[in-house]
Formats: structure tokens, sequence, C-alpha cells
């Protein structure tokens, strides 16, 4: 039971354009979530995150959202540029210890020049 | 600034073999240690953690055994290793006992038991 989910495995989008990363979770004990970036053959690096006490995180390009109703929350990259093709991964943690984390199987992003 | 060095980047080995993998942190002092395991294209695994010398948590019954010798040295180990243990295995620390520390991690290492 996954309780992490990112639906869409990959997207693509053009430089310019917005790009909009999708993540979904079950556990209502999930109270922090963040959201990590990937290059191959690297380790993810930390992008934004937000707590559940807020509804949107913004730094720079990137804007997180986050709807606890629906258990859902998003990454916005505007303008998306070619640098930020990658895997982005959504996590999720329970109790403030970031660092035990549930994660979600990522989205291969693509962004076209 | 804080690095943290992992390795090696590549490993091969049989299955039946013995493993060690062996992760420093430099730059900090008391971090929280951990070991994710990545199988092809999933997300992350949490293997174990660490708040400090000698303490281990383990999250996941395996074949995996990790320890911690000293403050910034996070090792992962097995007597046997099965196919399954085959992977990607990323160690990562965050501030101990900051709320909400995100993690840093390694660069990995990709396991192939064969």
């Amino acid at each position: 039971d996954q309780q992490v989910k990112q639906n869409s495995p990959s997207l693509s989008v053009q430089e310019g354009r917005i790009s909009i990363l999708n993540c979904d979770y079950t556990n209502s004990m999930f109270d922090y979530f963040l959201w990590y970036k990937k290059y191959p053959a690297e380790g993810p690096t930390f992008l934004i995150s937000i707590s559940s006490i807020k509804d949107k995180n913004e730094d720079g390009r990137f804007t997180v959202f986050l709807n606890k109703s629906a258990k859902h929350l998003s990454l916005h990259i505007v303008p998306s540029q070619p640098g930020d093709s990658a895997v982005y991964f959504c996590a999720a943690s329970a109790n403030t210890n970031a660092g035990k984390s549930t994660f979600g199987d990522g989205t291969t992003l693509t962004v076209k020049p | 600034s804080q690095t943290i060095h992992q390795w090696p980047a590549t490993l091969v080995q049989p299955v039946g073999s013995p493993l060690s993998l062996e992760c420093t942190v430099e730059g900090t002092s008391n971090p929280n240690l951990y070991w994710y395991r990545q199988a092809a294209g999933r997300g992350l695994q949490l293997l174990f953690y660490s708040v400090g010398i000698g303490q281990i948590s383990s999250e996941v019954p395996q074949n995996l055994s990790a320890s911690r010798p000293q403050d910034r040295q996070f090792i992962l180990s097995s007597k046997k290793l099965l196919l399954s243990d085959s992977g990607f295995y990323l160690c990562a620390w965050n501030r101990h006992p900051r709320r909400n520390s995100p993690l840093h991690f390694g660069n990995g290492t990709r396991l192939t038991v064969t």
C-alpha cells in the first residue's frame, strides 16, 4: 500500500511554460511535505517544503501547494528551464522528523528548449 | 559547509558475498544519519536511521545491517548478499534535533548482485 503516490511517471513541457507535478498521499498523520530533485547518477537534492499548517510555499520559480482535505500537493515551476529536467520526488513525513520520509516513485520532467 | 561522502559509486557482487558500504559526513556534528534504497523505477525506501553513535533503528526487515562506529560515519553491511539486494543505495544526513530538517544525500552506490 503506497502512502505517497506520484501518478505521472513523466512530464514534458516547453521551455518558458509552467510545469505542474502532482502528488497524493493517504496517511493523515503526515504533517510535513518535501520535494527533492534528482539528476542521473547523483543523490536527490532538497528543493522546497511545506508544513501542513500552510497551503502554499514559494521559493523563486518554485511553488508548492497543499490541499489537505484532498490529501494532494503539487509543485509548480514557472518558468520552466531545460536545467529543470530531472526526476522529482515527493516525500511526506510525520511527527517533525523529515528524515524519516515516505517517498513517491518520482516524476521525470523533461523541459524542451 | 557540510559534505557527505559515499563509496564506492558502483559495485558488482556475486550472490552470497559480503557487503560493506561506507558513508562519512563532514562539516557538522551529531547528525542524524540514514540509509535509503531505491529500486529501479521506484521511490526511496528508508532502511536504517541513527540519531547517535551505536544507535541504529531498522525500518524494514531484511538481509542488511547498519552500524555507526563514529559520530559522522555510517556503514551498511550484509554477510551474504541476495539477488533482491540489488539497487541504488543512498546515505543521507539531517540536523539533529532540528525540526523538519531536510535530508542531504550522498551520490549513492549502484549495487548489482549477480
